[in-house]
């Protein structure tokens, strides 16, 4: 199957510093990618869903200017926190879809925000 | 709107045992694709199948099998002869040719 990466895999920062998280598709051109929040024992919550060239679609709740995704090109998305928080702290998970409708996740990202 | 329902917060077997994942999900799309997904500790998505709306066909794969009835709009995951490297979250998940959206997960525990 396809290969989607995530950098770094996990990540400690400093309260009020910001993050940035990259997702790429290793193998496909995906148009579109999707973010995924994780809450320790909670489900996967999307964040947002993000199209090649366009702005992302953030989901209700989720603030756009604290959380900034950027697809630029067909292989890279990146998800910027901003002025992190504690309550920030959480597992990433982004997802590539293919022009098949095939969706393929990466292995996620730690973050933990002292 | 879409929404899935994973009623069952934790199951715990013996090991050998059989298992049933519940999964009701809600759409007013014709056309949609259900997913189950486990989740081990370490936190990866292992994607263990998708079926479209338009095929009903359970499947089987190994000791996994999965019961569709669009019916009574459930999509059921049975572990057969389960083992402890089964244990993890499950999450059923539903997708209308677009976003994909999760369950709340059923975290299963087997015990040797």
């Amino acid at each position: 199957g396809a290969v989607v990466s995530q950098h770094p895999s996990w990540v400690i920062c400093k309260s009020g510093t910001s993050v940035k998280i990259e997702c790429r598709s290793l193998d496909f051109q995906a148009t579109t990618m999707f973010w995924y929040r994780q809450f320790p024992k909670q489900s996967l919550m999307l964040m947002a869903t993000s199209n090649e060239g366009s702005k992302a679609t953030y989901e209700q709740g989720v603030e756009k200017d604290k959380f900034l995704i950027n697809h630029a090109s067909l292989t890279l998305s990146t998800l910027t926190v901003t002025s992190a928080h504690p309550e920030d702290s959480s597992f990433y998970i982004c997802s590539a879809r293919t022009a098949t409708y095939e969706q393929y996740f990466g292995p996620g990202t730690r973050l933990t925000v002292t | 709107a879409q929404k899935v329902t994973q009623a069952q917060t934790e199951i715990s077997v013996v090991e050998k045992e059989d298992v049933t994942l519940d999964c009701v999900y809600e759409t007013r799309d014709t056309t949609y694709y259900l997913f189950w997904y486990k989740q081990p500790p370490s936190g990866e998505l292992v994607f263990l199948i998708r079926r479209n709306s338009f095929d009903e066909q359970n499947e089987i794969s190994g000791r996994y099998s999965w019961n569709f009835q669009k019916s009574t709009s459930s999509f059921n995951f049975t572990i057969t002869a389960s083992q402890v490297v089964d244990s993890a979250v499950y999450f059923c998940a539903l997708s209308e040719a677009g976003d994909m959206r999760f369950g709340a997960g059923t975290r299963l525990t087997v015990k040797p």
